[in-house]
């Protein structure tokens, strides 16, 4: 156990429906990054977040979105959702943008 | 824009067969490099961070060095349960900048 709790670990919906993913950091890490996962793209950065506040952005489509509550966990939200949003989403967390990252088990998402 | 390209795409052995990894980058400053295993449907498990050329760590049968343009990763005497995506990941002194990964190895370890 990496420390870092994501939920679920298995999702599967049908195309335009929408939804959430949610991850729990480590204990005292206070920044949580999203990063997905295809077979063909490895793992791809979408956005970070530190102590509640969006830090970084990466290729994350306009049909994503992402906050971090003030007890530091954070959710994915995904909407209208497509065929090609397929893939793993993991969630890791760290201490600050600094150190290196430890990643969650991740939630396999099937778009059906 | 950062960049990590990992070579091979796959490499199978022999147990017991040593072999090496390459991870070339291209960053404005490197701030560290990681190393990290994948095992399949499970997230990244940190192994290594490396923070200037010349530097090396090691543990268990795993070796990573680094150069100014990229880090191996050297695998002696591998056994089955070696048997891993290995990716590397580097991250610049710009700014906040996230990690940015390769593609990874796929490697696999026959008995």
């Amino acid at each position: 156990d990496s420390g870092v709790t994501q939920t679920p670990k298995h999702l599967i919906t049908a195309t335009g429906q929408r939804v959430t993913l949610r991850c729990s950091p480590r204990s005292g890490d206070l920044s949580v990054y999203w990063y997905q996962q295809s077979l063909d793209q490895g793992l791809q950065f979408l956005i970070q977040y530190y102590n509640g506040e969006e830090r970084a952005k990466g290729n994350i489509l306009e049909r994503f979105s992402a906050q971090q509550f003030p007890d530091l966990h954070s959710e994915l939200n995904l909407s209208s959702l497509e065929l090609g949003d397929s893939a793993l989403y993991f969630c890791a967390s760290s201490v600050d943008y600094s150190t290196g990252y430890t990643f969650g088990s991740g939630t396999r998402l099937t778009v059906v | 824009e950062d960049q990590v390209t990992q070579s091979p795409e796959a490499l199978r052995l022999q147990e017991g067969e040593s072999s090496s990894l390459n991870c070339s980058y291209t960053v404005s400053g490197l701030r560290g490099l990681f190393w990290y295993r994948q095992d399949p449907g499970k997230g990244p498990e940190f192994l290594f961070t490396l923070y200037s050329a010349g530097e090396e760590k090691e543990k268990e049968r795993l070796k990573a060095t680094l150069t100014k343009k990229e880090s191996f990763l050297h695998i002696t005497a591998p056994k089955p349960e070696d048997s891993a995506t290995y990716l590397c990941a580097v991250q610049g002194v710009s700014g906040n900048t996230p990690l940015v990964f390769g593609k990874g190895t796929r490697l696999s370890v026959i008995a």
